[in-house]
């Protein structure tokens, strides 16, 4: 079945400092894939999405490529802001029940 | 206008109790879903409905059902609370079965005491 591994965090940086958080997917053909961001004492909001494969999300200075050969969507970010610090999701359709497969969640920290 | 809503946002409860959460949305979506997050932020599917069609995960407990009296709403009613329910629980739709972005509510905390 698909599958979703996303590094394990917590992720602390300083503000400006550049982020990268790994995730690679198991699938099978070719899922949409998604980043949802979760703001403390908040819901899961889509931060960014790639339909097909060299496909780039983009939103809020995040970035992400669908990349079909490496099997991957690494989140990334060229200056973090304290406002930045949430819990990343990486996901992929494909559960039994056609549901979202979550990661376990990247924690950023970020420091003034 | 919020697209997915819930409530309560925070439920304490008793073992033992029987309790529900509403969810509504005003997108209107053909599916919802309800997720379970643990205290380790990790996300588990509890249910998919879609056009009257219910799947169920079968590691869910049969003490929670859902319950859908119309396309926009989907609930979530939970028998016999045990402390290990404690979580928050996340509504969800989307338009059609996997593929679109999905929307999430704003949770509910589930506190069993």
């Amino acid at each position: 079945g698909n599958s979703v591994t996303q590094m394990e965090g917590p992720v602390t940086l300083s503000e400006e400092a550049f982020l990268t958080i790994n995730c690679t997917y198991t699938a099978t053909g070719y899922p949409s894939l998604f980043w949802y961001v979760q703001y403390p004492g908040e819901g899961l909001q889509l931060l960014l999405k790639a339909t097909k494969a060299d496909d780039k999300g983009s939103n809020k200075g995040f970035e992400a490529t669908y990349r079909k050969e490496t099997t991957s969507f690494h989140l990334e970010k060229g200056s973090v802001q304290v406002s930045d610090s949430a819990v990343y999701f990486c996901a992929l359709y494909g559960g039994s029940q056609g549901n979202l497969i979550f990661g376990k969640g990247t924690k950023l920290s970020v420091k003034p | 206008d919020t697209a997915v809503s819930q409530t309560p946002k925070y439920l304490v409860t008793q073992m033992g109790n029987d309790k529900s959460i509403k969810c509504e949305q005003n997108l209107g979506h053909d599916t919802m879903y309800w997720y379970k997050q643990d205290s380790k932020k990790f996300l588990k599917i509890m249910f998919s409905y879609n056009n009257k069609e219910l799947i169920i995960n079968e590691t869910v407990p049969n003490r929670f059902s859902p319950k859908s009296p119309d396309k926009a709403h989907l609930n979530l009613h939970i028998n016999s609370l045990e402390l290990g329910d404690s979580a928050v629980y996340f509504c969800a739709s989307s338009q059609g079965w996997g593929g679109t972005e999905a929307f999430f509510g704003q949770g509910t905390r589930l506190t069993v005491v």
